[in-house]
């Protein structure tokens, strides 16, 4: 079965930056037709799109507020997608979530989420 | 705030039939198919609706949704109690050249 599977919460002070990842597994990594999206939700608030990678050939395409702070890898040995985020303000505490889909949308798989807090 | 506009909160009772809508413009719902998802409490968003209509594979009859224009809606027949989430419309904004989500809105089933 498909799975995305997160890595842990973090804790960050502002002014740092974060990694987060997404190993995808139980369906073909590279096929040309799944991109792995990043969505966050920030507490009390609705979701937010950051972009997204295509695994097979490390295309990205990112938010308009996100470019210049975010990057998006993947790794196709380990079949896993890498999210990092650059000067990290409180404004950026949210869950963090990779999610599966076509180029534009229907995420039809998404990662169980990641906390990142930032806090002095 | 989103370019998706949906209400906050919808409500009815238990078997009831709610809808709640998705208004967006020519530039994403307009040219571009809508999904629906639903968050549970604590819990990952799942896909109900995508490609305006269609259901995965799981995803029962009692959920339904439609599109006209630069609007969207999804039903919910039959409520019941484990309805009780928040559900967002999604679909690509072709000016913005990304994913937009509308506020989300909270159903409640009374």
């Amino acid at each position: 079965q498909v799975q995305l599977v997160q890595s842990g919460a973090e804790v960050k002070k502002p002014g740092a930056s974060v990694k987060v990842s997404c190993k995808a597994s139980g369906y073909t990594f590279t096929y040309t037709g799944y991109y792995l999206h990043w969505v966050r939700q920030a507490p009390g608030q609705g979701l937010e799109w950051l972009g997204w990678i295509n695994p097979n050939s490390g295309d990205t395409n990112y938010a308009q507020n996100f470019q210049g702070r975010v990057t998006m890898t993947r790794d196709t040995s380990t079949t896993t997608a890498y999210m990092d985020i650059i000067s990290l303000t409180s404004h950026d505490t949210a869950v963090y979530s990779c999610a599966r889909g076509a180029r534009d949308g229907n995420f039809d798989y998404w990662g169980q989420g990641t906390l990142v807090s930032v806090s002095s | 705030q989103s370019v998706l506009t949906q209400p906050p909160s919808v409500s009815a009772a238990p078997g009831q039939k709610v809808t709640i809508s998705c208004s967006g413009s020519s530039s994403n719902i307009g040219k571009s198919y809508v999904s629906w998802y639903q968050r549970l409490p604590g819990t990952a968003p799942k896909l109900l609706i995508y490609d305006n209509t269609r259901r995965p594979s799981g995803i029962p009859d009692r959920f339904s949704a439609s599109k006209s224009g630069t609007s969207a809606t999804l039903g919910i027949t039959g409520l019941q109690t484990g309805d009780e989430a928040d559900y967002y419309c999604g679909t690509w904004d072709f000016s913005l050249r990304a994913y937009v989500f509308g506020i989300g809105t909270e159903v409640t089933v009374l």
